[in-house]
């Protein structure tokens, strides 16, 4: 199995532009969960997805951000515009669906806006 | 209020030497308890989770954490910890009612030689 697939590794962008991350859960998985890591603030969660449907997404900082889940197999999220303090590592993970399962991490992008 | 401390940002042991993380939860509902592991530039993997039954778990690499419900806690112990330990450590608590999981603030373990 692959593991949890995001693209791109790296991103530089600067201010004012739009980002999108992409995700690739692992098959069979059906939560899908968005996580953002930073020093100051360590490990948040942004959103999760269940059966591609948003249940949660009151950790989503404000509308510039914005996550979609189309299929079982891709999400993305969006950063539009950017800011600096959206610097960051964004994880996505993914499990089978119950309180029990292990979250299976991916390794993640690491997001620079200057 | 359902969360999760991790009471010690960093740890800092000498190689062999033994070391304990601890964690604490609070939670009105009952929890599943987990430990991650991050190595540098890398996601976060599962070390060991407790599900029910024994309180004890033990991880492949020798970690162990064990289950105390009336102190709340879920505290990760190595008897003897190697250089290749050093990393950030995520105590998580996942709650029988929802799917969603709470990580703690981490614990940076550093090994020194």
């Amino acid at each position: 199995d692959a593991g949890v697939i995001q693209s791109p590794r790296h991103e530089v962008t600067e201010m004012g532009q739009e980002v999108t991350l992409r995700c690739k859960p692992i098959s069979g998985h059906n939560s899908l969960f968005w996580y953002r890591q930073t020093m100051m603030r360590g490990l948040e969660l942004l959103i999760y997805f269940n059966n591609n449907v948003p249940i949660d997404d009151s950790g989503m900082p404000e509308d510039r951000f914005s996550a979609k889940m189309p299929n079982a197999s891709f999400s993305t999220l969006k950063i539009q515009p950017s800011e600096p303090r959206d610097s960051a590592v964004y994880f996505c993970a993914s499990s089978t669906g119950t309180s029990a399962d292990t979250q299976y991490f991916g390794p993640g992008t690491r997001l620079t806006v200057l | 209020a359902q969360s999760v401390t991790q009471l010690d940002s960093q740890v800092p042991v000498f190689e062999e030497a033994p070391v304990e993380l601890r964690c604490n939860y609070s939670s009105s509902v009952s929890v599943y308890l987990f430990w991650y592991v991050q190595y540098p530039n890398q996601g976060l993997q599962l070390l060991l989770k407790y599900l029910s039954g024994s309180t004890l778990v033990e991880s492949i690499n020798g970690f162990e954490a064990e289950f105390n419900k009336s102190q709340t806690s879920f505290h990760l112990r190595k008897p003897s910890v190697h250089i290749s330990d050093t990393a950030e450590y995520f105590c998580a608590v996942s709650f029988h009612n929802n799917n969603d999981m709470r990580f703690g603030a981490g614990t940076r373990l550093t090994v020194k030689p």
